[in-house]
């Protein structure tokens, strides 16, 4: 079954350092593939998507992220992380039917 | 308005009476999905609508749930009498048209969050 796996629960970084936010996906094909954030008690905003092309991808708020077919993975980064970016970040894959199917999240608390 | 609007925002039932959850997507937008957000859950996809065609009903838990959208725009999510496990956020999402097809950015609304007592 198609899957997205987030596989840290909670990060805590230092504001002012680089952030790495993991993601792998189970997939045959190539899907379409989604970075979300979910500041507390907000609704989730779309940060950047891969569809083709480029792999290393420029979303809003300073965030990229990188696809790599070989390692089915789809990794969120920011060089320098500000107070303002905690919140929980969601990866996500459309699998053709059309639904987004989600990862479980990964909380970000950003240390003064 | 220019983003997907739901209402209630916050809702506070008793076992067992029914719900209904309202959602006006984005203007224009075909396709309108439901997911529901738990604790410790994530998110769960429930159900989705493109234009007329028959919903994508596979995500829906139990039959005491059921959608429609009417006039292809706004749509409601009714739970039949919910139980505590029903307690979530319920988040409505649309899309120009299927994300799956176009890869369209779907969009969220800010959620109904229900709390059954």
């Amino acid at each position: 079954a198609q899957s997205v796996t987030q596989p840290d629960i909670h990060i805590t970084v230092s504001e002012g350092a680089s952030l790495e936010l993991r993601c792998n996906y189970s997939y045959g094909a190539t899907p379409y593939l989604f970075w979300y954030v979910q500041s507390p008690g907000q609704g989730l905003q779309l940060l950047l998507k891969y569809f083709s092309g480029d792999t290393l991808v420029q979303g809003i708020k300073g965030f990229e992220a990188e696809f790599k077919r070989s390692q089915s993975s789809f990794n969120l980064r920011k060089p320098s992380v500000h107070w303002s970016d905690a919140a929980e970040y969601f990866c996500a894959v459309t699998v053709g039917q059309g639904n987004l199917i989600f990862g479980k999240g990964t909380k970000l608390s950003v240390k003064p | 308005g220019a983003g997907v609007s739901q209402s209630p925002s916050n809702k506070v039932t008793e076992k067992g009476k029914d719900v209904e959850l309202r959602c006006d997507p984005i203007s224009g937008h075909t396709a309108l999905y439901w997911y529901r957000q738990s604790l410790g859950q994530g998110l769960e996809f429930l159900i989705y609508f493109q234009g007329n065609s028959a919903p994508d009903k596979s995500g829906l838990p139990s039959d005491r749930f059921s959608a429609e959208r009417t006039g292809g725009s706004v749509s409601t999510l009714t739970i039949q009498r919910t139980q505590q496990e029903d307690s979530a956020v319920y988040l409505c999402a649309s899309s120009l048209v299927l994300s799956g097809i176009s890869g369209n950015t779907i969009y969220f609304g800010e959620g109904s969050w229900l709390t059954v007592v």
